[in-house]
């Protein structure tokens, strides 16, 4: 069974800052890797996913995100982060049908 | 703009009583889940149905049951209402096909008391 983990359960970060968030999978022999944000009180939105192809995936909100698979890693990036960034980050890797999560990231961005 | 909505954001319910959690999707999507969300465990997937009547476990059905009668709705049910049950539940549907996004209701916030 595929499983994803998110290596940070907090980033604080101030704003104008760059930022990592950081995901591994366990591997396989084909993969889909998603990234998800959720927004206080809201539902999970899609931020960005890797099918095929190139492994640099540009996704909303000046986010992307980097599959590498002899790491087995799909890390989430931000160059330059805003206040409205503040949320939570779920990396999820699909499975017969289904999306199998990670712990979830709390990046908090501070003035 | 497609949308997944539950029917409730917020439910306070006491111990043992019979709750239902209803979600209805406008997207013609194929799959529905069900997922638990506790702080630092991330979303837990309770049941998914990939058609009408059909639904298979997810990785913690224990005190949960679910219903699909028509495939735009999906309820969740809890028999008796414990305690460990409060928890945040979220349903989210997608189409067919391993790659495809999955779209998320807002969530209802569940307490038993």
């Amino acid at each position: 069974a595929q499983s994803v983990t998110q290596l940070d359960s907090q980033v604080p970060v101030f704003e104008e800052a760059p930022v990592e968030l950081r995901c591994n999978y366990s591997s396989s022999v084909s993969v889909y890797l998603f990234w998800y944000v959720q927004y206080p009180n809201q539902g999970l939105q899609l931020l960005l996913k890797y099918l095929s192809g190139s492994t640099l995936v540009k996704g909303i909100n000046g986010f992307e995100a980097e599959f590498n698979k002899s790491q087995t890693s799909f890390h989430l990036r931000k160059p330059s982060v805003h206040i409205s960034d503040t949320a939570e980050y779920f990396c999820a890797v699909a499975q017969g049908g289904k999306l199998i999560f990670g712990q979830g990231t709390e990046l908090s961005v501070k003035p | 703009d497609v949308k997944v909505t539950q029917s409730s954001r917020y439910l306070v319910k006491r111990t043992g009583e019979k709750v239902f959690l209803e979600c209805v999707q406008d997207m013609d999507h194929e799959n529905m889940f069900w997922y638990r969300q506790d702080p630092g465990l991330g979303l837990r997937l309770i049941y998914f149905s990939y058609d009408v009547k059909m639904k298979e476990k997810g990785d913690i059905p224990e005190g949960y049951s679910v219903s699909r009668e028509k495939k735009e709705r999906f309820s969740l049910i809890l028999e008796s209402a414990s305690t460990n049950q409060t928890s945040m539940y979220l349903c989210a549907s997608s189409g067919v096909g391993e790659g495809t996004e999955a779209f998320f209701g807002q969530g209802t916030r569940l307490t038993v008391v």
